[in-house]
């Protein structure tokens, strides 16, 4: 069964606004990953964070991580119509080599 | 380097029959794993291989069955298809000796439709 929770479930901006998704999970970590889905096709793998970190960035990417409330947080900066995609947060369980994956976001990014 | 590689892109198969997938991992990455992706359900873990071995296993009934070769390709198959295994199957691959730390690597999936 899914452990982590998504929010919002969808969310729709405009280009050039910022994006920020929530994800929570229940149980400890090794990490959290986030992967982007376009249209039912592969996921895609954007970003990961360790239990020991807080904070980190790739790009137009910044994810936060917070063990204490068991929360993280995608942020996409300044998006385009292109980001428009289903996003998946992902935690992989301490001991284990499995991601226990959210029901996941779906952005709309209109021009 | 190539990516995963899921075959068939596409299939239809009618209840009772067996259907099997394939997944051919990005080269010199030995863990597979797979998973189901429904509506209804979302992402959920089927069962990872690492070097032929079966290392771990999701809540999925007996009917779901997976293996690994020695190139670390793997298939995975499903017997007695019901209407509710239509989903769309994902393999994922990784290094494992740090999938943590990289990532997994999908493939683009195989979406089964049970008529």
């Amino acid at each position: 069964s899914q452990q982590g929770e998504e929010d919002p479930q969808a969310l729709s901006i405009q280009e050039g606004e910022n994006a920020t998704m929530n994800c929570s999970y229940k149980t400890s970590i090794n990490n959290l990953q986030w992967y982007r889905q376009n249209s039912g096709r592969g996921l895609v793998h954007l970003i990961l964070i360790r239990s020991n970190e807080r904070e980190k960035h790739s790009g137009r990417l910044r994810v936060t991580l917070d063990t204490s409330k068991k929360s993280s947080s995608l942020l996409i900066t300044a998006s385009r119509a292109a980001d428009t995609a289903s996003y998946f947060c992902a935690s992989m369980n301490s001991g284990y080599s499995t991601l226990t994956f959210g029901k996941g976001t779906m952005l709309l990014v209109s021009p | 380097k190539a990516g995963v590689t899921q075959t068939p892109r596409y299939l239809i198969k009618t209840r009772g029959q067996q259907v099997t997938l394939s997944c051919s991992p990005i080269s010199g990455h030995r863990s597979v794993s797979w998973y189901q992706q429904t509506p209804g359900q979302g992402l959920q873990f089927l069962f990872e291989y690492f070097s032929e071995t079966q290392r771990n296993k999701g809540n999925f009934p007996g009917r779901f069955s997976g293996r690994q070769f020695s190139n670390s390709r793997s298939e995975m198959n499903v017997s007695t298809l019901e209407l509710g295994d239509s989903a769309l199957y994902l393999c994922a691959s990784s290094t494992r000796q740090s999938p943590g730390r990289d990532g997994y690597t999908f493939g683009s999936g195989t979406r089964l439709t049970v008529v």
